[in-house]
């Protein structure tokens, strides 16, 4: 079965680089995605990585992949307050069937500014 | 970009009545969407696929008669909350699948969600 885990808070310093982690079951999976979710709001697609990739860079977005340990990271470079809001982790299962099924995410990593 | 709209954003019902809730994708055409449900300080657990013309695929414990699915054009989908009870009460996201050429050709967007109370 699929579960994904993530550490439910994380506070960092404005300016710092912010490390939010996350750990999944499945090997299966093929893509896997972090998703922000500001307050009041819907889901943002913010970033994903192929699961045969180890590294994915955009802007101040950096995605880690260890796929031996099933381990994900998003790292966040020079966090502004404006990244304040909860980040899911989620993995898509591509079965033997074709096409996509849903996600299955974690519970979610509330990412804290202090000034 | 792909914008996904859902209808209400937020309703307040009494126990025993049925809510309907709107699923638009309004710039691309989607074929699958999917219906979730949030729980507080927990993740958002898939409820079920609707697939455009055809019958919705239920996750394991999820009441198909509870919890009606109608996915009538490529653009619409619907979540009817029959005989709802205060247990429903719940945040239901919506998302959409859109399919693209290029490097990444398959995502899920998402709509901005529903807030169920129910009394």
């Amino acid at each position: 079965g699929e579960d994904v885990e993530q550490s439910l808070f994380l506070s960092v310093r404005e300016g710092d680089s912010s490390v939010i982690n996350c750990t999944y079951t499945d090997s299966s999976s093929t893509y896997l995605y972090w998703y922000k979710q500001e307050p009041g709001a819907g889901l943002q697609l913010l970033t994903y990585i192929f699961s045969n990739m180890d590294m994915k860079q955009d802007q101040r977005l950096t995605v880690l992949l260890n796929k031996k340990d099933k381990h994900l990271s998003l790292r966040i470079a020079d966090t502004q307050t404006g990244d304040s809001a909860i980040y899911f982790c989620a993995e898509n299962l591509m079965y033997s069937g074709g096409g996509a099924d849903g996600l299955t995410f974690g519970k979610g990593t509330h990412l804290i500014i202090q000034p | 970009g792909a914008v996904v709209s859902q209808h209400p954003s937020w309703v307040i019902c009494k126990s025993g009545t049925s809510v309907k809730i709107e699923c638009r994708s309004l710039d691309f055409q989607a074929t699958t969407m999917f219906w979730y449900r949030q729980f507080p300080k927990k993740s958002l657990m898939l409820m079920a696929t609707s697939n455009e013309g055809s019958k919705a695929t239920y996750e394991q414990g999820v009441e198909k008669d509870k919890f009606l699915i109608n996915h009538a054009s490529l653009t619409l989908s619907t979540l009817t909350v029959t005989s709802a009870h205060p247990e429903d009460s719940s945040f239901y996201i919506c998302s959409a699948r859109r399919l693209t050429s290029g490097e990444f050709t398959d995502t899920q967007y998402f709509g901005p969600g529903t807030r169920l109370t129910v009394l």
